[in-house]
């Protein structure tokens, strides 16, 4: 069964910087896009990253663009999303999901929270 | 940006009834999926390519529809289908319509 499991997330101060980490498992990591997505306290889901087999290309949503990076090592089967310049909207529970067929999201992690607040 | 608007936003049922739920692209969309997403998990593939069941899917699941108009149809309830479901599109990025909670009445 594929896995999927985000580092712990926690509380970080507006205009803080956390990485979220995604350990990789039970399936050939290095054939898939990879995707960052966030869900808000009671709210739907919002894509922000994906990230291409080899890293070499990555999108971002315009509201984490220039703040955000994702970034992978298939070597140690994981993928990161270095999050900077922190603000309260960013406060979410952040999944690391796998890229499936015909570009839609086939296995989540099981999520990891951050929240942004002084 | 695709705009996806689903609706109902709200789908009140029963257990054994048939639920349609509907997803309206801003613009034709060439890819679209559907998620099911039950209260405190992480949201699960349903369909995509508007069609195709994911693996494990049940066959109560059925997704039709293709331009800007998508439905996902569930044949008959069971209690574990109580949850709110997404749809997506990937057209250059990828966007999530807003959901449907899918209640029991």
């Amino acid at each position: 069964e594929v896995q999927l499991v985000e580092s712990e997330g926690g509380l970080v101060q507006p205009g803080g910087s956390l990485r979220l980490s995604c350990a990789a498992s039970e399936f050939t990591f290095s054939n898939y896009w990879m995707h960052w997505v966030r869900q808000a306290p009671g709210k739907g889901l919002v894509w922000v990253s994906f990230i291409n087999y080899d890293g070499t290309t990555t999108n971002y949503a315009d509201s984490v663009k220039g703040r955000f990076t994702i970034s992978r090592d298939n070597a140690k089967n994981t993928l990161y999303l270095q999050m900077n310049s922190l603000r309260a909207e960013d406060t979410a529970v952040y999944y690391c999901v796998r890229g499936g067929p015909l570009r839609s999201l086939d296995y989540w992690g099981q999520g990891t929270l951050v929240t942004v607040s002084s | 940006e695709i705009v996806l608007t689903q609706s109902p936003g709200t789908l009140s049922s029963s257990p054994g009834e048939r639920a349609t739920l509907s997803c309206r692209a801003s613009q034709s969309v060439s890819n679209l999926a559907w998620y099911q997403q039950r209260p405190g998990q992480a949201p699960r593939l349903l369909i995509y390519g508007a069609s195709s069941r994911a693996t494990g899917i049940p066959d109560r699941f059925s997704g039709s529809g293709s331009e800007t108009d998508f439905t996902l149809t569930i044949s008959r309830l069971e209690p574990e289908d109580f949850a709110v479901y997404y749809c997506q599109q990937n057209s250059g990025s990828w966007t999530f319509g807003l959901g449907t909670k899918v209640e029991i009445k």
